[in-house]
């Protein structure tokens, strides 16, 4: 069965702060791995990766796929109270439509 | 607003009722989804379209049913529901086989069943 996991699943830090969101994958017929944000409701594209080792950048927004370890991280640096929001990380099956596999999310809140 | 619309964002319906989901996009995109989000759990795929063909049905009940009568529309029926049918049911859509940006995701409906 085809299984993304993220961790943690909830983390309160103050603004300013840097953060790392983990989520780790065991699924057969790997294209890419997706990250999104959810604030309220539509969750909005943030990274695609496909390559192993290549830093995707926004900003202050970073991640990097390991193909090996069958892992990803999400790094946010100097975080501010926007960044408050669920991060959902998604791996695509190479398998006709886009189909998404979707880990349970990390809940991210910065206190001011 | 993300080129994807669902209507109406917010719903209650008891038991018995039948009612309907819309999804509505305008990105020229040919594939379209229907997700189930419910608290503490990852989204949950339903029903994949490409190219108005259905070409995926997770193991979903049969009180759920989809119809996608043009690339630009998509509908979720829903009848006889159960209060743990209650979620957020999210819409999405994509370009199918040029796969460069991941889904574009519509802001739900969030679905109370009494």
């Amino acid at each position: 069965e085809d299984k993304v996991v993220q961790s943690p699943l909830s983390l309160v830090v103050h603004e300013g702060d840097t953060v790392t969101l983990n989520c780790s994958y065991e699924v057969t017929n790997f294209r890419s791995l997706l990250w999104y944000k959810q604030e309220k409701k539509a969750p909005t594209f943030l990274f695609m990766l496909t390559s192993s080792g290549i830093e995707k950048k926004s900003g202050r927004l970073s991640s990097i796929l390991d193909k090996k370890e069958l892992f990803s991280i999400l790094n946010i640096t100097a975080t501010q109270t926007g960044d408050s929001a669920v991060y959902l990380c998604a791996v695509d099956l190479m398998r006709g439509a886009q189909k998404l596999v979707f880990g349970q999310g990390t809940r991210l809140t910065i206190n001011p | 607003e993300t080129g994807v619309t669902q209507t109406p964002r917010h719903l209650v319906m008891g038991m018995t009722n039948k009612k309907s989901l819309k999804c509505e996009q305008h990105l020229g995109h040919n594939a379209m989804y229907w997700y189930k989000q419910s608290a503490k759990k990852p989204l949950e795929l339903m029903f994949v379209y490409s190219l108005e063909e259905r070409v995926e049905n997770n193991s979903v009940p049969s009180r759920f049913s989809p119809e996608c009568p043009n690339s630009s529309h998509l509908f979720l029926h829903l009848h006889t529901l159960q209060p743990e049918d209650s979620a957020l049911y999210l819409c999405a859509s994509s370009r199918g086989s040029l796969r460069l940006e991941g889904y574009t995701f519509g802001s739900g409906t969030r679905l109370t069943v009494v």
